[in-house]
Formats: structure tokens, sequence, C-alpha cells
């Protein structure tokens, strides 16, 4: 069954700093795996989107990587600012398992001016 | 576009009544998902449709709950009778016609309260 973790839950970082957010699946045989924003109050946004064959996709400041054979994928914000700060949610399309994504958690962060 | 439509935004009931939460996809989107989100448990799919048509339904918590598809453009998700552990925001997204990719777009979310 497979299962995503989010770590660290929150993180607070200082204007500018380059971060990385961290999501973990227990099944490699996924189809793709996904990055969205949440704002406060606010429904999601979708981020990236990286398909089972692709090691990462780079939208802007952010780039997000995917290793399936580690169960690993990362979102790598550069340059962080205020406007950064949200709720960041990964998924796991798993093959096979007719188009429901895994959530996890999410990482709450915070970009202090 | 106007994207995913969700009404109400907010709804406060009292336990035991009927709550009726309605969703317009995006146009063209032929999958729609219910999703429900809590602190505790995050993110749960509840429902989803593939045109019209519910695919799973696995993740409806119990016969309080049923949703309907009555065409393209509409769906309900309703609760009868709710209860306060019902309490959530309930998510519906649609995705347009792209096998496996599931780009997933979202409503604002109806945030229920049930007392």
């Amino acid at each position: 069954k497979q299962e995503v973790t989010q770590i660290p839950a929150a993180l607070s970082v200082p204007e500018g700093e380059n971060l990385v957010l961290n999501c973990s699946f227990t099944d490699s045989a996924i189809y793709n795996l996904q990055w969205f924003r949440q704002d406060p109050g606010k429904g999601l946004t979708s981020l990236l989107l990286i398909q089972s064959s692709q090691r990462e996709q780079t939208s802007g400041r952010l780039n997000a990587s995917l290793d399936k054979s580690s169960g690993r994928s990362t979102l790598y914000i550069a340059a962080s600012q205020p406007g950064d700060s949200a709720t960041y949610l990964c998924a796991a399309l798993n093959a096979g398992n007719n188009r429901k994504l895994i959530w996890g958690l999410g990482t709450s962060l915070a970009v202090n001016p | 576009d106007a994207g995913v439509i969700q009404s109400p935004r907010h709804e406060v009931t009292e336990m035991g009544q009927e709550v009726t939460l309605r969703c317009k996809p995006i146009s063209g989107h032929n999958s729609l998902f219910w999703y429900r989100q809590t602190m505790m448990r995050g993110l749960e799919l509840l429902i989803y449709f593939n045109n019209n048509v519910p695919i799973d339904d696995s993740g409806m918590p119990e016969d309080r709950f049923s949703a309907k598809m009555p065409n393209a453009s509409f769906s309900t998700l309703k609760i009868q009778p709710s209860e306060p552990r019902d309490s959530a925001v309930y998510f519906c997204a649609s995705s347009p016609p792209a096998v496996n990719t599931g780009e997933l777009f979202f409503g604002e979310g109806s945030r229920l309260t049930v007392l």
C-alpha cells in the first residue's frame, strides 16, 4: 500500500534562502508525482508534475526531482520570497491505481521578510 | 476560464441536518473528484467520476454520504444526516481527458461545520 510522507511538517526561513522540501513514497511503481501549493483558506494549485520516466521538472524558481529507486522527490525553491509562504503537498499517482492520488500531509512553509 | 466552482464556501449546520455541496467542473474536463481535508487525516479522496459515471466510491465514509453527477457540468455531494465529525473542508477537483497524467484543478473548497 502506497504511503507518502513529507518532512518537515513545518519550516521557517528568512527571505532569500534556497530551500528543499522532501517527499517520500513507499511504492516505486508510480505513474507520476505531483507538487501542489495551498494557501490558507484556498484550494490547491498544481505546481509541477513529474512523469515516472522523468527525473525533474522546472518552473521559474521551482525545481522538482524524482528518484523512484529511493522513493524520494524534492521540491527546490530558489531565492525564497514571503509570497512563497504556503503549504506544499506532494501526491503520488500509482500505476494501476486508477487515478487515485496518494497524498502527503504537507509542509507548511513560512518565508520571513 | 472560471476554474472549478464550489458552493457554498461556508456552511454551518446542526447535527442531523442535510447538507448539499455543489461543484461545477472546468468545461471540457471529464473527470471529477470529491476530497475531504482535515488536519488529522489530510486530503482523502471520497469519490471520483469519469464521464459522469462513478468509478471509485471506496472513500465514501458511510451511507450517510452520497454523490451524483447528472451531467458533465454539475455534481453534488450530500450528507444526510450530518454529524459533528463530518466537519471539514470539502474540495471538488476536475481533470482533463488525458490518460494517467492525473493533473488536477481544485476549487476553493466548502468549509463545513456541524454543531
